[in-house]
């Protein structure tokens, strides 16, 4: 079985701070990972993405995500965050596109 | 642009009203998702759909069905409504396999939903 793990529930972090949200998973098999972002009151959003080829992938506002197959990780990392990454972040993985799996959730709020 | 639609942002309804929540996406997309979602919980899978009138159970199909009649519009239903199925719901879309892209959902804008 796959699950998620979201250390973090919530994040507080002031303007222009780095930041970085946690994930880890668990699974036997070889597993596609995501971040998705909710702002208040809309639906969640692609954030980005890992499927193959480099470990390393960014989004294009700035944010990153490693995906480290030893650790079973796939944390989120911004080196300085602004007012409007207010949200929540959600990590999920699939590895047959019909089920995916989401983490708890981690808020993150930017204080100026 | 993708665009999945919930027929409600939100919704009041007594315990033991029949509720059908509705989800139209535009993309032509064959797999079609219910999802809740609750506070510390995440998303959790209701069920999904890869195409029409083919269903299947996710995590959590307890007090819910669905129906998939056309391609583009997925229906969630509760039979029975009670207060313990007080939550947000979010339907998602995506393609089938076969392009980068078919790898990410797409989801509405979700229907808060409370049972009194």
């Amino acid at each position: 079985a796959q699950s998620v793990t979201q250390l973090d529930s919530q994040v507080p972090v002031f303007e222009e701070a780095p930041v970085e949200l946690r994930c880890n998973y668990s699974s036997s098999v070889s597993v596609y990972l995501f971040w998705y972002v909710q702002y208040p009151n809309q639906g969640l959003q692609l954030l980005l993405k890992y499927l193959s080829g480099s470990t390393l992938v960014e989004s294009i506002n700035g944010f990153e995500a490693e995906f480290n197959k030893s650790q079973t990780s796939f944390h989120l990392r911004k080196p300085s965050v602004h007012i409007s990454d207010t949200a929540e972040y959600f990590c999920a993985v699939t590895y047959n596109f019909n089920k995916f799996y989401f983490g708890s959730g981690t808020k993150l709020n930017v204080k100026p | 642009d993708v665009k999945v639609t919930q027929s409600s942002r939100y919704l009041v309804k007594r315990t033991g009203e029949k509720v059908f929540l509705e989800c139209v996406q535009d993309m032509d997309h064959e797999n079609m998702f219910w999802y809740r979602q609750d506070p510390g919980l995440g998303l959790r899978l209701i069920y999904f759909s890869y195409d029409v009138k083919m269903k299947e159970k996710g995590d959590i199909p307890e007090g819910y069905s669905v129906s998939r009649e056309k391609k583009e519009r997925f229906s969630l239903i509760l039979e029975s409504a009670s207060t313990n199925q007080t939550s947000m719901y979010l339907c998602a879309s995506s393609p089938l396999l076969g392009t980068e892209t078919s790898y990410e959902q797409y989801f509405g804008p979700g229907t808060r939903l409370t049972v009194t």
